[in-house]
């Protein structure tokens, strides 16, 4: 069945430092794949995009990666802050746009120390 | 625009009780979708319209029914509640269909319904 992974619950790291955080993907082959950020009692809120044709996408300090061969996706902040503090989620999608193929990974959760 | 809108934030049933959750949209949306979110499991579609009048099963659609009769609401109803349906409950929307992809979703902030 299809698996998705991200590589930890949770990430602690120091501000002004880039966080980078994975997202593993088996027995799947995604037509795109997307990041939310989701704060505490709020629901996820987008913030990238990503097709499988494209290898590096960038907005501000996020940047995001997609390596169809490794089933991978790294998605980097640099410069992290506090306000960076939030769990970050990965979904995959399928061909054909069927609503029913965005699958969502459990999140990391990423805590920016001043 | 308020985005999407649940009503209401929070809820307790006791196990048999029924209940609807509510969504609303104002952003012309054409697809609706319920998910629900527990610790360690991540989110999982429940239900989904791909426009009024349509609705279709997600991953875990036992337990639950949906209803689409106007474009902008989508409403989530538990028949008989059961106590492992205790999670938190988000409604999202979308353009849909965007060439290959689907348009980014747009998520409410979520009803957390204990059933006990």
């Amino acid at each position: 069945s299809q698996k998705i992974e991200q590589n930890s619950e949770a990430l602690n790291i120091q501000e002004g430092k880039t966080a980078t955080l994975t997202c593993n993907y088996t027995n799947y082959s995604p037509a795109y794949l997307q990041w939310y950020r989701q704060d505490p009692g709020r629901g996820p809120v987008f913030l990238l995009l990503i097709r499988e044709n494209e290898k590096e996408k960038r907005k501000e300090r996020l940047k995001v990666t997609f390596d169809t061969t490794l089933k991978q996706s790294l998605f980097h902040i640099t410069a992290s802050q506090p306000a960076d503090s939030a769990t970050y989620l990965c979904a995959l999608g399928g061909y054909g746009g069927s609503q029913g193929n965005l699958i969502f990974g459990k999140g990391t959760k990423l805590s920016v120390k001043p | 625009n308020a985005g999407v809108t649940q009503t209401p934030k929070f809820r307790v049933l006791k196990t048999g009780q029924s209940m609807t959750l509510l969504c609303a949209q104002d952003m012309n949306h054409e697809y609706m979708y319920w998910y629900r979110q527990d610790p360690g499991m991540g989110l999982r579609l429940i239900h989904y319209s791909v426009g009024e009048g349509t609705t279709a099963k997600g991953e875990v659609p036992d337990g639950y029914n949906v209803s689409r009769l106007k474009k902008q609401n989508f409403l989530l109803g538990l028949e008989s509640a059961a106590p492992s349906q205790t999670s938190v409950y988000f409604c999202a929307s979308n353009y849909g269909n965007r060439g290959s992809y689907n348009s980014p979703l747009h998520f409410g902030n979520g009803t957390r319904l204990t059933v006990t």
